[in-house]
């Protein structure tokens, strides 16, 4: 069974610029998540999707992130402009829509950000 | 808001002996789950380990196991005979089951990690 797909797996970007990154979960998988991982710090959820709806973009900063998961399937997080405290590594996980159980998420190998 | 605090920066071990990395949470929830992820170098996060809050047995996974306390809200890993590969950040990770509803729920609440390192 092949793995989340992550690309590119890095990317440097001068600061007001414009990124995109793209994500392919495992087969199947019907939910999806961004995370951002600061150097020296946990990862921190951005967003989640369900199929190709958002349950979750509390965290999202919306005035210069997107994501969309248009067809339920693959997706893409933009950052525009970019900033220097977006320097990070971008992780997208899935996981199966098992409700009441234990749902792990499965990890792609992430995108490093750098912002110049 | 759940937090999950890991007080242990960086560790290191003596191949083939144990190590213990501690882990603790703080909620108000009573059903929920716990996981240790580890993070090589490569960045990819690979699940080590999980425990539901409803089991009061221990999980274990071949060299790896958790003592986990609910009460003190304490979540700690068992690494034993430890190897070069283990040698990687190690975190700990809190997650409230998904509603029939979807929600938040089902989203990873992460500690700031512990770098283990392996010497020969």
């Amino acid at each position: 069974e092949a793995g989340v797909a992550q690309s590119p797996r890095y990317k440097i970007i001068e600061k007001r610029q414009s990124v995109a990154f793209w994500c392919n979960p495992i087969s199947g998988h019907a939910t999806l998540y961004w995370y951002q991982q600061i150097l020296g710090q946990g990862p921190k959820l951005l967003i989640q999707f369900q199929n190709n709806g958002v349950v979750d973009d509390s965290q999202l900063p919306k005035d210069r992130f997107s994501a969309e998961r248009l067809k339920g399937v693959d997706s893409t997080l933009k950052i525009q402009p970019a900033k220097l405290e977006d320097s990070a590594v971008y992780l997208c996980a899935s996981s199966t829509l098992f409700v009441g159980k234990s749902d792990t998420q499965y990890f792609g190998p992430g995108t490093r950000l750098t912002v110049l | 808001a759940q937090t999950v605090t890991q007080s242990q920066p960086e560790m290191s071990v003596q191949e083939a002996e144990t190590v213990t990395l501690s882990c603790t949470y703080d909620t108000s929830e009573n059903n929920y789950y716990l996981f240790w992820y580890k993070q090589p170098p490569s960045r990819q996060m690979i699940l080590v380990i999980r425990q539901e809050a409803y089991k009061q047995q221990n999980a274990t996974e071949n060299r790896f196991s958790v003592n986990f306390q609910k009460a003190a809200k304490s979540f700690s890993l068992k690494i034993s005979d430890s190897q070069l590969g283990d040698t990687a950040m190690y975190f700990c990770a809190f997650m409230k089951p998904r509603s029939n509803y979807g929600g938040s729920q089902g989203n990873l609440i992460f500690g700031k990690g512990t770098k283990l390192s392996v010497k020969p």
